[in-house]
């Protein structure tokens, strides 16, 4: 089946650790995005990438970073300093069309 | 991206139709309407999307006023799985997207009630 995964489901960390968050995906898109949610919010972008080696900022980039080695690949690392990390974080990417497909998300909560 | 105004929350009997509204004043001559749901703690899933003409999938139907100034999002015949927050977007659209992004507001939570 073609899609996007997201690993792990849940996480935790303790505060001052970096952690990384894996997203990958089989439907040969170019384009892939990282978002957070936090409780009865809307998605925030934090990173996005067009194509390979390649990465734009987001909205709330601080405390977070990214690599784009693999079209399938995009895996997002919160860093120790990103204040407040406990959030749920979403992966996308999308084609040329009009859909953007969205991971089951990984829910990052720090210790 | 232009800016989107949905109420907060809907409530909508079983097996009636849901009516969600959005305002996109100003929305530009390239940008399409999109919308998507999100159910509790997934990922959000697409809907539909329409420019200028109504637009029916297997899911929804989208009606946009002729000044494309609002929208509408009709479930027809709503269940209970319906229940999920949905966002309306507004962005440019087609080919010359890829990368660009979606610009989720907090969206409307609809209730489905049995």
């Amino acid at each position: 089946d073609g899609g996007i995964t997201q690993s792990p489901k849940y996480l935790f960390r303790k505060e001052g650790q970096n952690v990384t968050l894996s997203c990958e995906q089989n439907l040969n898109h170019d384009a892939m995005y990282w978002y957070r949610q936090d409780p009865g919010q809307g998605l925030r972008l934090i990173y996005y990438s067009q194509i390979v080696n390649d990465f734009q900022k987001g909205d709330i980039a601080e405390g977070y970073s990214v690599s784009r080695e693999k079209k399938e690949s995009f895996p997002l690392t919160v860093t120790s300093a990103q204040k407040n990390p406990t959030a749920f974080y979403l992966c996308a990417s999308t084609s040329v069309a009009h859909e953007q497909f969205f991971g089951p998300g990984t829910r990052l909560t720090v210790l | 991206d232009a800016k989107t105004t949905q109420p907060t929350s809907m409530d909508c009997a079983e097996g009636r139709a849901a009516n969600l509204p959005c305002n996109h004043s100003t929305i530009s001559g390239n940008e399409y309407v999109y919308w998507y749901r999100q159910i509790h703690s997934q990922g959000p899933q697409y809907i539909i999307h329409g420019l200028k003409n109504n637009e029916t999938n297997e899911m929804a139907s989208l009606i946009i006023t002729e000044d494309r100034k609002s929208s509408t999002l009709i479930l027809p015949h709503a269940t209970l799985r319906d229940t999920a927050v949905y966002y309306c977007i507004v962005r440019v659209g087609g080919a010359e997207t890829s990368g660009s992004r979606l610009t989720f507001g907090e969206g409307t939570q609809l209730t489905v009630n049995p």
